[in-house]
């Protein structure tokens, strides 16, 4: 009963690779975001969608690119990944229009390291 | 622009001792919502928190309190009886009313219980 899960937990490549992570969610979201966290561990929003449209996008490379195929899943593609992309990506999502309190619930993360 | 300033990098607290971690915030907007949460070394990040700007009372959720001071622009939370289990990474976000979108996030507190 996980309610937001990311694939893969773990993911280790090569510079210059592509590489996708997935992420779902089970709660009946309507909102989901990428969040990069760096080494120092600051948490940055990248991007958020509202019912498979882009909300948010956060001066990110255009090498990274959401797609939302329904509004329960939202996968995160980088192309010709770099050193200072690694990082942890969390995926998060929220039940929109509840103002202010509405609370964002975060994936386990995934760990990218770029060798 | 908004900002969430934490100044403390690391905190260590005996077990069944109360904790305070701060957190300031920064905004011009007139309506916002602070929240807490917690990073244990598994990397998941937990919610645990959360205040309402107009919100009459501190907010409360079992052993976590908020100690909400407007005039300074502060929302410390408070840990009451740690436990060990309460070592882990604590985050303070924001969210402001001319931006419900996004959540801002401090730089964090690692905080450390010992028996």
């Amino acid at each position: 009963d996980t309610a937001v899960s990311q694939t893969p937990k773990y993911l280790v490549t090569q510079m210059g690779n592509d590489k996708s992570i997935k992420c779902e969610q089970n709660l009946g979201h309507d909102t989901m975001y990428w969040y990069k966290q760096d080494s120092k561990k600051f948490l940055k929003i990248m991007f958020s969608y509202n019912n498979k449209e882009l909300i948010i996008n956060e001066t990110v490379p255009n090498r990274f690119s959401p797609k939302s195929p329904d509004k329960a899943h939202l996968n995160l593609h980088i192309n010709s990944l770099e050193l200072g992309d690694s990082a942890v990506y969390f995926c998060a999502s929220s039940f929109p229009r509840q103002g202010l309190q509405e609370t964002q619930y975060f994936g386990p993360g995934t760990r990218l390291l770029v060798l | 622009a908004q900002k969430i300033t934490q100044t403390q990098p690391g905190m260590f607290v005996q077990e069944k001792e109360a904790v305070t971690l701060d957190c300031t915030y920064d905004t011009s907007d007139p309506s916002y919502g602070l929240f807490w949460y917690k990073q244990p070394s598994s990397g998941e990040m937990i919610f645990l928190i959360y205040q309402g700007s107009y919100d009459q009372q501190n907010a409360t959720e079992g052993r976590y309190s908020l100690n909400f001071q407007k005039a300074r622009k502060s929302a410390n939370l408070v840990i009451s009886a740690s436990q060990l289990g309460d070592s882990a990474m604590y985050f303070c976000a924001m969210r402001a009313v001319t931006n419900t979108d996004k959540l801002i996030f401090g730089t964090g507190t690692r905080l450390q219980v010992f028996p």
